[in-house]
């Protein structure tokens, strides 16, 4: 059980478009979604964390503008890069939080790689 | 502050050897939860293990092994008779809090280190 489906794995979008990211819970409903950013070489940096039916909260440093999140099901949260560029590059992760405690956010989505070209 | 400190960059080992990655952690929290995570060069994050900080036992998975110890705050994970296979990069990652707070779930990952299995 407690299983987080990611889509797409891979995505390479030119500079200046917007590349949407879904995270899915399949067996349990996630009251809350965290997204994480994994630079080449380093470790995973939350960016934000959201709930569902309301708004995401950040992580300091990261634009909310820029990296929409949308957590309008139980079983569903978007990320959506915005205008996106090179710099924007990176692996991005989520993993879910369910009712009651279930799956302690310790099972990820198997990421999606961005490359913006 | 970096709540997770993993000092090892890379240990590289030849096969059948083993291998001890270091984790130590920092918190104020008396209930937390501490991961250890496999990211081979796919990138998908494998779970290996989750140890609430009131468990003290040491676990043995097959080939793998923890040792938690409250009183130096470290978790650390032994990898026995390594194979290639085990070429990858581990996490050790916190949760801190508790089912009803809001930082219940949120990981904070070390900075990960590269174990190089040679045949």
């Amino acid at each position: 059980g407690a299983v987080v489906s990611q889509h797409p794995s891979r995505v390479i979008c030119k500079s200046g478009t917007s590349v949407k990211i879904e995270c899915r819970s399949l067996d349990f409903q996630a009251t809350t979604m965290f997204w994480y950013r994994q630079f080449p070489k380093q470790s995973l940096m939350l960016m934000a964390t959201s709930n569902e039916g309301s708004k995401a909260t950040y992580e300091q440093g990261v634009e909310k503008d820029k990296f929409l999140i949308n957590h309008a099901s139980l079983t569903l949260s978007t990320l959506t890069v915005t205008s996106a560029h090179p710099e924007d590059s990176s692996f991005y992760i989520c993993s879910a939080r369910g009712m009651g405690g279930a799956n302690y956010g310790y099972t990820f989505g198997s990421g999606t790689r961005l490359t913006v070209v | 502050a970096q709540k997770v400190t993993q000092a090892q960059t890379e240990i590289s080992v030849v096969e059948k050897e083993d291998v001890t990655l270091d984790c130590v952690y920092e918190t104020r929290d008396t209930t937390y939860y501490l991961f250890w995570y496999k990211q081979p060069p796919s990138g998908e994050l494998v779970f290996l293990i989750r140890r609430n900080s009131f468990d003290e036992q040491n676990e043995i998975s097959g080939r793998y092994s923890w040792n938690f110890q409250k009183s130096t705050s470290s978790f650390n994970f032994t990898i026995t008779a390594s194979q290639v296979v085990d070429s990858a990069v581990y996490f050790c990652a916190l949760s801190e809090g508790e089912g009803t707070t809001d930082s219940w779930g949120k990981l904070q990952f070390g900075a990960g280190t590269q174990v190089v299995v040679t045949p």
